[in-house]
C-alpha cells in the first residue's frame, strides 16, 4: 500500500510568517494534487504537479515536486488569516483512484 | 445550481438502520467517488464509479453498498448503521483521469447513536 506522509500535522503561526508543509511517499508519484480543505466544507484543488522538480506559483503559494517524484513541498509567504484550514496532498493509486494524506491544518493567527 | 450537491448536510440515526446518503453532479462527470473523513486517518475511499452501472470498491467498503443507476447520482448506503460509521462523508466527482480536477461536495456528517 502506497503511503502518503504530510508533515507538520499541525501548524499554528502569526500573520506575515513564512511556512513550508510536507508530502513524501515511499514510491513514485505520478502525479501529485494539493488540496485546502475549510471548515465544514470538501476539499478544493489548488494544484496538480506531474513532472520532476516542476515548480508551480498560485499568487503566495508554490508548490515544488521533488526530483525524483517521491516528495512534494507547499510553502506561502506571508501567511494571511484567510490561509487557515487543512492543507491535503493526494496521489493516484490504481484505477485511477486518488489517496490522501491526513493532512497539515494550518492555523493563521491575526 | 450547478455543482455537486449532498443531501443529507447532518443526520443522526440508531445503530441498526439502514441509512441512504444522496449526492447528486450536474456536470455529466464520468467518475464518482465516495469517501469518509475522521479524526486521524483522513480521506479514506469507499467506493467509486467509473461510470453509470460499473462501481469499484475502495479502501474501506464493508458495511456499504452503493449504485448508480444514472450518471449524475451516486447514492451511497449504509445497510445496518454501527457506531463506527459515525463520520463525515463527502462524495466527488471528475471527467476523467485522476489529473483532472476532482470537485468535492459539501459533506453529510453522520451521526450513529
Amino acid at each position: 500500500t502506497q503511503l502518503l506522509e504530510q508533515s507538520p500535522q499541525f501548524l499554528s503561526i502569526q500573520e506575515g510568517e513564512n511556512l513550508t508543509v510536507y508530502c513524501n511517499s515511499s514510491s513514485v508519484f505520478s502525479s501529485l494534487q494539493w488540496y485546502r480543505q475549510e471548515p465544514g466544507e470538501g476539499p478544493v484543488l489548488l494544484v496538480t504537479v506531474v513532472t520532476g522538480g516542476e515548480v508551480k506559483k498560485l499568487k503566495r503559494l508554490t508548490f515544488q515536486f521533488g526530483d525524483a517524484r517521491k516528495d512534494s513541498s507547499l510553502h506561502i509567504t506571508a501567511a494571511q488569516p484567510g490561509d487557515t484550514g487543512l492543507y491535503l496532498c493526494a496521489q493516484e493509486t490504481s484505477g485511477s483512484r486518488l489517496t490522501f494524506g491526513e493532512g497539515t491544518q494550518l492555523t493563521v493567527n491575526p | 445550481d450547478a455543482g455537486i450537491t449532498q443531501s443529507p448536510r447532518y443526520k443522526i440515526t440508531e445503530t441498526g438502520r439502514q441509512v441512504t446518503l444522496m449526492c447528486h453532479q450536474t456536470w455529466s462527470h464520468s467518475y464518482m467517488f465516495w469517501y469518509r473523513q475522521d479524526l486521524g486517518h483522513g480521506l479514506r475511499l469507499i467506493y467509486y464509479s467509473a461510470a453509470a452501472d460499473i462501481t469499484d470498491k475502495g479502501e474501506v467498503p464493508d458495511g456499504y453498498v452503493v449504485s448508480r443507476s444514472k450518471t449524475e447520482n451516486f447514492p451511497l448506503t449504509l445497510e445496518s448503521a454501527t457506531r463506527s460509521q459515525t463520520s463525515v462523508y463527502f462524495c466527488a466527482s471528475r471527467w476523467g483521469p485522476s489529473t483532472d480536477t476532482q470537485y468535492f461536495g459539501p459533506g453529510t456528517r453522520l451521526t450513529v447513536l
